[in-house]
């Protein structure tokens, strides 16, 4: 029963492709997140959603487009993407937004050849 | 504006060792929330302790202690008698108390356990 799942796990993909990533979570949380983690596994966040609705959005290139289209699910979409994307992406949910305590996914490693 | 340093970059221990990972915190809220994640080699962030700024109480979980102190703005994590199954990355991280929270993460320590 897993309680944050994200698919892929990996990704590699060519310069100047559009990926998705896919993360659902089944525990009822009603905020979910986005983060990026570099190659020196510094961990930023990108997105927050509440209840489907943005909440915060990190300055991130408009390239990035989150969807959530239920309260249980948090997609990412990258158009055009960069050598730079190359990251580890981490969904994660938490039961409230606020400083309740945020569940990650396992990670999708994406590798931008 | 917050920040997390975890001033170590990579720690190394035998096992049985005992081993504390240090975490300082900046921010100018009054109620505030810190965080401990492990990362082991798999990849996935593990929750391993959620605090809360008026609770100064250490706190002890099996092999696993973290102590806070205010007044030094740390939440220190130290592992007794650590193992192999220890070795991973270990996050400190905190968050405001308001509605647009989300956390900030410090850098990590590397902690290798050898047999």
């Amino acid at each position: 029963d897993t309680a944050v799942s994200q698919t892929p796990k990996y990704l590699v993909t060519q310069m100047g492709n559009d990926k998705s990533i896919k993360c659902e979570q089944n525990l009822g949380h009603d905020t979910m997140y986005w983060y990026k983690q570099d190659s020196k596994k510094f961990l930023k966040i990108m997105f927050s959603y509440n209840n489907k609705e943005l909440i915060i959005n990190e300055t991130v290139p408009n390239r990035f487009s989150p969807k959530s289209p239920d309260k249980a699910h948090l997609n990412l979409h990258i158009n055009s993407l960069e050598l730079g994307d190359s990251a580890v992406y981490f969904c994660a949910s938490s039961y409230k937004q606020g400083p309740d305590t945020q569940y990650f996914g396992p990670g999708t490693r994406l590798t931008v050849l | 504006a917050q920040k997390v340093t975890q001033a170590q970059t990579e720690i190394s221990v035998v096992e049985k060792e005992d081993v504390t990972l240090d975490c300082v915190y900046e921010t100018r809220d009054t109620t505030y929330y810190l965080f401990w994640y492990k990362q082991p080699p798999s990849g996935e962030l593990v929750f391993l302790i959620r605090r809360n700024s008026f609770d100064e109480q250490n706190e002890i979980s099996g092999r696993y202690s973290w102590n806070f102190q205010k007044s030094t703005s740390s939440f220190n994590f130290t592992i007794t008698a650590s193992q192999v199954v220890d070795s991973a990355v270990y996050f400190c991280a905190l968050s405001q108390n308001s509605g647009y929270s989300t956390l900030t993460f410090g850098k990590g320590t590397m902690l290798l356990v050898s047999p």
